[in-house]
């Protein structure tokens, strides 16, 4: 069975500054997809970044962008800049390519807070 | 267009009484995804509705969960007699269509249970 791993419960960060959130996972699989969900409090969880296994380059979007690591298992994510809006509950999440559901299998979150 | 929307948003009850959850997910969307998180722990999959018919519930935790979307639009999701253990935050998530990786997956904010 897959498994995710986010190792830091929290973390801080200074505005304008970078912070990276660790995740690793543990699959036999060869094909998947990798997530970063963010959820600031009280709101609804939302994908900040996804990578597909297959493909080597890292994905960014704008600010947010991961270091994928297949071969060690790694797919952490680096918030560039920090905004007080990216205070939030981080989310790694796995999910295997193809089958009949999508489901996903996250880590336990990891509570990131921006300082002024 | 609205997002997924989920009733009550916080719910307590006494040990033994039976609570009710609703999830509305964005219209049209066939997928629909029950999740829970159980305090300080991962997101864990419930289960999955492609319509109305139940494609996966490997992840129901026993007999005291009771899934069901009627004609395919909302889902309710039943915990009846709740138990200590079932305290935690239950998320709806849902998505359109033949599952791809660029299927982006939305969630609601989850209801917060707690049982007493």
């Amino acid at each position: 069975a897959q498994t995710v791993t986010q190792s830091q419960p929290e973390m801080s960060v200074q505005e304008a500054e970078t912070v990276t959130l660790s995740c690793t996972y543990d699959t036999s699989e060869s094909d998947y997809y990798l997530f970063w969900y963010k959820q600031p409090p009280s709101r609804q969880m939302i994908l900040v970044i996804r990578q597909e296994a297959y493909k080597q380059q890292n994905a960014t979007e704008n600010r947010f962008s991961v270091n994928f690591q297949k071969a060690a298992k790694s797919f952490s994510l680096k918030i560039s800049d920090s905004q007080l809006g990216d205070a939030a509950m981080y989310f790694c999440a796995y999910r295997s390519y193809g089958g009949a559901t999508n489901k996903l299998i996250f880590g336990t979150g990891t509570l990131l807070a921006v300082q002024p | 267009e609205a997002g997924v929307t989920q009733f009550p948003s916080h719910s307590v009850i006494e040990k033994g009484q039976t609570v009710t959850l609703r999830c509305d997910p964005i219209s049209g969307h066939d997928n629909l995804y029950w999740y829970r998180r159980v305090m300080g722990k991962e997101i864990k999959f419930l289960l999955h509705f492609v319509k109305e018919s139940k494609q996966d519930e490997s992840g129901m935790p026993n007999n005291r969960f009771l899934a069901e979307r009627t004609g395919g639009t909302y889902s309710t999701l039943k915990v009846q007699p709740a138990e200590l253990e079932d305290s935690g935050v239950y998320f709806c998530a849902s998505s359109h269509g033949v599952q791809g990786f660029s299927n982006t997956i939305y969630f609601g904010e989850g209801s917060w249970l707690t049982v007493v």
